[in-house]
């Protein structure tokens, strides 16, 4: 199976300060990248999708300037938590996307836990 | 309204006990209905995936159902195992990646 890394696996930041997550497609060459986000006892949020080589697509209610997202090859995006505040603190997961068969998979990564303090 | 909606949520079992947990969804137009474990602290992985036209998909002791007419699945899990403790997510896809989410049965396997 195709395989999605991020890192770091946690990270604990003072109020005001930017985050950056990695996202890394292993074994595969994802065009298409997804960030969500994932409170407590939440199921996951889709934050935003993200194609390489063009500017991500935000969903409603995501500041795309307070989460910044380059996808600058086909094997990489990042997220960028800028000036982070505790209501940031959360599990982020990206997803790498592989098309295979007219059936899309996404393979998500082991997650990102911050924690603003 | 697209939802998908999991029930219980949350179960506890004794070990090599079986369970079934079930996913209703009003999602449209369906594409497929995947059944994810998320470890705590992990990313979900994958266990089965099912189109419109399959009704069981089996992966070792995980065997899934799908009725596309009454818009249900289930997820049963035979003989289990302390390691099957995670959350177990629903995600119906309705194509090119549009995925929803449920919120998922947490499931506690206690010796």
């Amino acid at each position: 199976g195709a395989v999605v890394s991020q890192h770091p696996s946690r990270v604990i930041c003072k109020s005001g300060t930017s985050v950056k997550i990695e996202c890394r497609s292993l074994d595969f060459q994802a065009t298409t990248m997804f960030w969500y986000r994932q409170f407590p006892k939440q199921s996951l949020m889709l934050m935003a999708t993200s194609n390489e080589g063009s500017k991500a697509t935000y969903e409603q209610g995501v500041e795309k300037d307070k989460f910044l997202i380059n996808h600058a090859s086909l094997t990489l995006s990042t997220l960028t938590v800028t000036s982070a505040h505790p209501e940031d603190s959360s599990f982020y997961i990206c997803s790498g996307r592989v098309d295979r068969r007219n059936t899309d998979t996404q393979y998500f990564g082991p997650g990102t836990r911050l924690t603003v303090l | 309204k697209n939802q998908v909606e999991q029930s219980p949520q949350s179960l506890i079992i004794l070990e090599g006990k079986n369970c079934t947990l079930q996913c209703n969804y009003t999602v449209s137009p369906f594409s497929n209905l995947r059944w994810y474990k998320q470890d705590t602290g992990r990313g979900p992985v994958s266990l089965t995936i099912m189109t419109f036209s399959e009704n069981t998909k089996s992966n070792g002791r995980y065997t899934a159902t799908l009725d596309a007419d009454t818009k249900q699945s289930s997820l049963h899990i035979t003989a289990s195992q302390l390691s099957d403790s995670a959350s177990y997510i629903c995600v119906v896809n309705q194509g090119y990646s549009t995925l929803t989410f449920g919120k998922g049965t947490m499931l506690l396997v206690s010796p």
